[in-house]
């Protein structure tokens, strides 16, 4: 596609249930990353996807969170058990390959409420 | 640990007035560092993309330099317009993979 698309782009959810967010990267890039943010604050790293491999998942806050990569295209990060401290921004990124080179696109993100 | 400073946090300036907005990081050893844009409640617009080797990076109205030695880098935007209010968030590269960012600078552009 154009550009990083994510949906949905906004999510309400109660306390406790599981929520999936997908990111669609710009095609034929090979890198994939998922960042947080929260109300007025900076940009937290949680994972990082090189194909369908994810090298780096050290952001990652708990084991309530996980990811997956299928066809060296689309992204689903999933959160399981949600928690009010869960609701941010979720951004997706990708750029051509892991080099050093590029930059990333972002996708307009995806807005998470915890209630 | 790589720590991305912008300063200011907030501006504010009337119409026609050039900005400066200055990010400044620890670490020295980066491979790029990219100037991006954020409207409220939404994601992140690339602006400028500056490799280590480059000294700046210009797009219409706007410019980004680079100091890598000294670890700064500063964003001008010329003849200020209300349609560039929006957070200004610089990210440098030090990794082969992850960007570390600034928390931002909030520019208001007064008609």
């Amino acid at each position: 596609g154009a550009g990083v698309s994510q949906s949905p782009s906004n999510k309400v959810t109660e306390k406790g249930k599981d929520v999936e967010l997908r990111c669609d990267p710009i095609s034929g890039h090979t890198a994939l990353y998922w960042y947080r943010q929260r109300l007025g604050q900076g940009l937290e790293f949680l994972i990082y996807f090189q194909g369908n491999s994810a090298p780096d998942k050290s952001g990652l806050p708990s084991d309530r969170f996980s990811a997956e990569r299928t066809g060296e295209s689309v992204s689903t990060l999933t959160i399981q058990r949600t928690q009010q401290e869960d609701s941010a921004v979720y951004l997706c990124a990708s750029s051509l390959t892991g080099g050093v080179d590029y930059g990333y696109t972002f996708g307009s993100g995806t807005r998470l409420t915890v209630v | 640990k790589q720590e991305v400073t912008q300063i200011p946090a907030a501006l504010s300036v009337p119409e026609g007035e050039n900005l400066v907005l200055n990010c400044s990081f620890t670490d020295s050893a980066i491979y790029n560092l990219q100037w991006f844009r954020q409207d409220p409640g939404k994601g992140l617009t690339s602006l400028l993309l500056i490799q280590s080797s480059q000294r700046e990076q210009t797009s219409g109205r706007l410019n980004a330099s680079l100091d890598k030695s000294s670890g700064r880098s500063t964003l001008y935007i010329a003849a200020s317009q209300p349609g560039d209010s929006a957070t200004y968030l610089c990210a440098v590269r030090d990794d082969d993979y992850k960007l570390s960012f600034g928390a931002g600078t909030t520019v208001t552009v007064r008609a």
